[in-house]
């Protein structure tokens, strides 16, 4: 079955620890973002990658950091530098777009991510 | 940069009856417009997207259309039911090339209710 997993689904990060979430698709897409999610907001843009070994920063990267070592995989980790983790956290992937075009982006569903 | 606007925040009907959620945008350039469904500590999920070479789309009860001149797009949903009851989304991107990366930016939101 094809999709994106993300873990783990809930995270509790103690004061000055860094802590890395999970996310794995094997839909065979070139590109992978994380999103940040707070109430009343929409989804924040924190990294993105188009392709294997490549990342770029999103609107909100401040506190976070990524690799992109395998196409199916794209951790972030939340460092101790983002001083209000307290969020929702979605990954996505899409085919990747090629010039001028768009893909749907598909969802996996979410690490809550709370402050001991 | 982009930035999308989305009205009205909450929105409560009853079932049987329509419902409009309505979005605008500031990139002229932007041509490609998703909208998601998120029902509570769920992944969004799409559930329509239209380009901007159309003007409107339907998919059943769902419908989307685009007034590129205006710069704003609507989510119709007809013959609401309770099962509709969910968070929505809409967003807008300018592809990919020229220097973008065809990522998403998201509206805030409009948490729909379907009353029975």
């Amino acid at each position: 079955d094809g999709g994106i997993t993300q873990s783990p689904k809930y995270l509790f990060r103690k004061e000055g620890q860094n802590v890395t979430l999970s996310c794995e698709q094997n839909l065979n897409h070139d590109a992978m973002y994380w999103y940040r999610q707070d109430p009343g907001q929409g989804l924040r843009l924190i990294y993105y990658s188009q392709i294997v070994n490549d990342f770029q920063k999103g609107d909100i990267a401040e506190g976070y950091s990524v690799s992109r070592e395998k196409k199916e995989s794209f951790p972030l980790t939340v460092t101790s530098a983002q001083k209000n983790p307290t969020a929702f956290y979605l990954c996505a992937s899409s085919t990747g777009g090629g010039r001028g075009a768009n893909q749907p982006q598909h969802f996996g569903d979410g690490t809550r991510l709370s402050i001991l | 940069g982009e930035n999308v606007e989305q009205h009205p925040s909450t929105l409560s009907v009853q079932e049987g009856d329509s419902a409009v959620i309505k979005c605008t945008y500031s990139d002229s350039a932007s041509n490609y417009f998703p909208w998601y469904k998120q029902e509570l500590g769920k992944r969004p999920q799409l559930i329509i997207d239209i380009r901007s070479n159309v003007g409107e789309k339907k998919d059943q009860r769902i419908a989307v259309t685009l007034n590129k001149t205006a710069k704003h797009f609507s989510l119709h949903i007809t013959e609401t039911q309770p099962e509709d009851s969910a968070v929505y989304f809409c967003a807008a991107s300018i592809g990919w090339g020229g220097g973008s990366q065809g990522n998403l930016i998201f509206g805030k939101g409009t948490k729909l209710s379907v009353k029975p």
